[in-house]
């Protein structure tokens, strides 16, 4: 059963850059049906869409963090990993990542959620 | 940016109940809209894809429905397990936005 997994530091100091990583179990992130993707949920907040790639590299970013997120992938260790910079205490949230499937030639289900880290932008 | 708008914002029902939920897209998404359950301290779980079928594994009880810009989900016979919020999210174009969920407690 596929598995993700976030890891990465939980206290960021403002104007640094945030680095969080995802890690995919029982399965491999070069599947041609899958994409993945990066969420974040403020404290007591909704859902925000970061961003996804295809394991071919392929990105896509929400424009409203697009001039501030790299995301990335290393297939040789099956992980794909997040980097937002200049960070402030708005971008402080649960960080999650996920999978996307491709099903009927769209792209949008997040259908596999990893448990999330908690992220705090403070000095 | 498409806005989805849900209602209410919070909900209390009795175990047996049916509730629903409802969720308004800024502009026509066809049926590109899939609702979540999230649980305290858990990520998002998919229940419905494509405004109306169940994903694998989701108990017949929660339904979805609509197209253009209005849609619904329902949970019949409600279970004290179903404590949770709810989100809508719509993938018709990018930037994928959810709603504002939607807090459901038990009486």
């Amino acid at each position: 059963q596929l598995q993700l997994q976030e890891s990465g530091p939980g206290l960021v100091k403002p104007s640094e850059t945030l680095s969080l990583t995802c890690t995919v179990s029982g399965g491999s992130i070069r599947s041609s049906i899958y994409y993945w993707g990066w969420i974040r949920q403020p404290p007591g907040k909704g859902l925000e869409w970061i961003g996804s790639l295809y394991y071919s590299g392929s990105t896509y970013y929400n424009p409203s963090l697009k001039s501030r997120v790299t995301i990335s992938v290393d297939t040789s260790k099956n992980q794909f990993s997040l980097k937002l910079s200049s960070v402030t205490a708005a971008d402080t949230a649960v960080y999650y990542c996920a999978r996307l499937e491709i099903r009927g030639g769209r792209v949008g289900a997040f259908d596999i959620w990893g448990q999330g880290t908690m992220v705090t932008v403070s000095s | 940016d498409i806005q989805m708008t849900q209602s209410p914002s919070s909900l209390s029902a009795s175990v047996g109940d049916r509730v629903t939920i409802t969720c308004q897209a800024s502009q026509d998404i066809s049926n590109f809209l899939n609702w979540y359950q999230q649980k305290p301290g858990k990520g998002p779980k998919l229940l419905i894809y494509d405004a109306s079928n169940l994903e694998i594994g989701v108990p017949s009880r929660f339904s979805g429905s609509g197209s253009g810009t209005d849609f619904t989900f329902s949970i019949n016979n409600l279970q004290p397990e179903d404590i949770a919020t709810y989100y809508c999210q719509h993938y018709d174009n990018l930037p994928y936005t959810f709603g504002q969920g939607t807090k459901l407690e038990i009486k």
